[in-house]
């Protein structure tokens, strides 16, 4: 099974708000974890890389990974119209060549 | 600073006609692939290449083939364009050859109306 579930939204919060993006996932091979941004008529670019359980920060973003509850989840703190955008999420099993495991992403919009 | 650049950007084709979109990376990356993107569908595997020279089925090749070029190029071709393939396609590229799943580097896509 390669299925990862999202939420396609749309979340709508207040400037400044803290935002939770979330996606589960049903195969426990999956170790590798990341989180893209896509603004419209944008490709996808990477925002966070994880591997394996834990936390990872980069400024105002933070990426967590719950193994066990096959749950992963994107924090944002003080959000920005700026990041009004859609979120996927992506997650790998490693070694294979096909690549990556998407969701379908969430549209996130920021209410100045 | 290009990373991965697809050409055209905007194309209209009628039905039966055919096409090549191209890509090409300049990150010295092994793996590419092709992607389309639908509403409520996600973004989807139509084929990938893991290194040149090599290429293999997505989830949803039928209708459409490719070429590995060399190891900065990937092309995909419409044969005979149908309505059902109308959607965004997107390129990416990503490091590989190696037993982890890196991040993959996308372009800024190639939306495609057939008529």
């Amino acid at each position: 099974q390669k299925e990862v579930e999202q939420d396609p939204g749309p979340l709508s919060v207040p400037e400044g708000a803290i935002v939770s993006l979330n996606c589960t996932y049903s195969n426990s091979a999956f170790q590798y974890f990341m989180w893209y941004r896509q603004y419209s008529r944008k490709g996808p670019e990477l925002l966070m890389y994880t591997y394996s359980s834990g936390n990872k920060e980069d400024g105002r973003f933070t990426a967590q990974v719950d193994k066990s509850s096959k749950y992963i989840s994107l924090f944002i703190r003080d959000s920005q119209p700026s990041d009004s955008a859609t979120y996927l999420c992506a997650t790998g099993s490693g070694g294979g060549a096909d690549g990556l495991t998407f969701g379908k992403g969430t549209h996130l919009i920021i209410q100045p | 600073n290009a990373g991965v650049t697809q050409t055209p950007k905007f194309q209209v084709l009628k039905t039966g006609q055919s096409m090549t979109l191209q890509c090409a990376q300049d990150m010295n990356h092994n793996s590419m692939y092709w992607y389309r993107q639908d509403p409520g569908m996600g973004l989807r595997l139509i084929y990938y290449s893991a290194s040149e020279g090599t290429t293999d089925k997505g989830e949803v090749p039928n209708g459409y083939n490719v070429s590995r070029l060399n190891k900065r190029e990937f092309s995909l071709r419409l044969e005979s364009a149908a309505p059902s393939q109308t959607s965004v396609y997107f390129c990416a590229s990503e490091r590989g050859g190696g037993s982890s799943n890196q991040p993959q580097h996308f372009g800024d896509g190639t939306r495609l109306s057939i008529l």
